[in-house]
């Protein structure tokens, strides 16, 4: 069984730049979460995906946006990259339904300059 | 919506000792499930121990046990026999019913685990 994987583990950006980091989910998992983490911080919820629909958000700007794919991997885009969008991003994949554990990846450790 | 609180920033233990670590949560729900996640240095996020709000039993993983208290809305972790290994942050965490399965995550606390 394959664990959850992120790309890029690093990725430095200069403000007013877009980027895009990648997840693909555990083997069995149709629902992928993305969480931001800044430095010294519990995880944020920014969105969730199921069956490649937004499955609900939190307080984020329309300039995150994200993807899901037939095979449940998932994207995260950030446009306009601010200096505050320096964190680490978590993807998170789980079966549908509350309760269920969410396994995390490694994250993606964003730097905006 | 949905708030957790961890009181503890850092707490920091010798080998074997057993250490307690606080949440307090607030919610209007009544059915919910609350969870205590592990990050250690590695960054990667495992999940310790997972109560459903409707058990009364408090959850139990070997050394790691809650106490839950749902009038009182917390939720602590206790680690017994504590290991160099445990040292990690560990983050409480809230799951309701409505809406997206999403965690609400408290701000955590850096345990450290002493030789």
């Amino acid at each position: 069984e394959t664990g959850v994987t992120q790309s890029p583990t690093h990725l430095i950006k200069t403000r007013g730049q877009q980027v895009t980091l990648r997840c693909s989910s555990q083997s069995g998992h149709n629902t992928v979460s993305w969480y931001q983490q800044a430095l010294g911080q519990g995880p944020q919820f920014i969105f969730q995906y199921y069956r490649e629909e937004e499955n609900g958000r939190g307080n984020f700007p329309p300039r995150f946006s994200g993807l899901q794919f037939p095979n449940y991997s998932s994207e995260l885009n950030v446009n306009a990259l601010e200096l505050d969008d320096s964190a680490l991003y978590l993807c998170a994949s789980s079966s549908t339904g509350v309760g269920y554990e969410q396994y995390f990846g490694p994250g993606t450790r964003l730097t905006v300059t | 919506a949905q708030t957790v609180t961890q009181s503890q920033p850092e707490m920091s233990v010798q080998e074997a000792e057993t250490v307690t670590l606080s949440c307090t949560y607030d919610t209007s729900e009544n059915n919910y499930y609350l969870f205590w996640y592990k990050q250690p240095p590695s960054r990667q996020m495992i999940l310790v121990i997972r109560q459903e709000a409707y058990k009364q039993q408090n959850a139990t993983e070997n050394r790691f046990s809650v106490n839950f208290q749902k009038a009182a809305k917390s939720f602590s972790l206790k680690i017994s026999d504590s290991q160099l290994g445990d040292t990690a942050m560990y983050f409480c965490a809230f799951m309701g019913y409505q809406g997206a399965q999403k965690l609400v995550f408290g701000q955590g606390t850096r345990l450290t685990i002493n030789p």
